[in-house]
């Protein structure tokens, strides 16, 4: 199975500051098909998992653009440019690539 | 507007079976695969599932903690996926999520819980 490992697990940020949230898998997520199928979920307090960036970098519909993705291969980053008070929740890594699909153990934002 | 909403959680005894629901609309379901996760209370997000749409068979894929126990089933003129759960275990308690899947897991539901214990 591919094991994702994101870092940090909390991150205390100010608003308005940026976060960084890093996912290294343990294999290539580069499907072969051509595409890596690398997601990042938010999951607000009390609320289900929301799809913010798929394929490494894509912005779902309504995404604001404070939040990019980047990434190849094993090691992937999710950045929010200015962290606002909604962004308050927990953010996963999700790979689908192959299955069993995997997800990250979650991180931590919370404002400072 | 796409709409999915989990349905069928319940108190349910070890060794017990459940069926849940996924219903959707707005959307032709058809066209899109299903995939089912987890989250045990105060836990992490845990894939249990996924079923193809028939285009491309419309066939399934477990995670090995519930493989052939869960079977997971579509029909495709109610919009509506379904989630088998039998012989269940008190480490199946968990919410549990219906996604929609077309290369990317979009659209979430609200998940419906589902508590076994004696």
């Amino acid at each position: 199975d591919v094991v994702m490992t994101q870092t940090p697990l909390s991150s205390p940020v100010s608003l308005g500051q940026p976060a960084s949230i890093s996912c290294r898998s343990s294999q290539s997520l580069v499907h072969r098909d051509g595409d890596t199928y690398l997601n990042w979920l938010q999951q607000r307090p009390g609320q289900p998992p929301r799809l913010l960036i798929y394929k490494i970098s894509n912005r779902f519909s309504g995404v604001p653009d404070r939040f990019s993705g980047s990434g190849a291969g094993t090691e992937f980053t999710l950045n929010i440019s200015r962290v606002e008070a909604e962004d308050v929740g927990i953010y996963y890594c999700t790979q689908a690539t192959q299955f069993p699909w995997t997800f990250g153990q979650g991180t931590k934002v919370e404002i400072k | 507007e796409v709409q999915v909403v989990e349905s069928g959680g319940d108190l349910v005894q070890p060794g017990r079976s459940l069926r849940l629901s996924c219903t959707t609309s707005g959307f032709n379901f058809g066209d899109y695969a299903v995939s089912w996760g987890r989250q045990a209370p105060g836990k992490g997000l845990e894939w249990v599932g996924f079923i193809r749409s028939k285009t491309y068979g419309g066939t399934t894929e477990y995670a090995a903690s519930v493989k052939g126990r869960f079977t997971i089933s579509r029909d495709d003129s109610k919009s509506i996926a379904y989630l088998q759960m039998n012989s269940l275990k008190i480490e199946d308690t968990a919410v549990y999520y219906c996604t929609r899947y077309g290369g990317r897991p979009d659209y979430w539901g609200q998940g419906t819980l589902v508590t076994v214990s004696s």
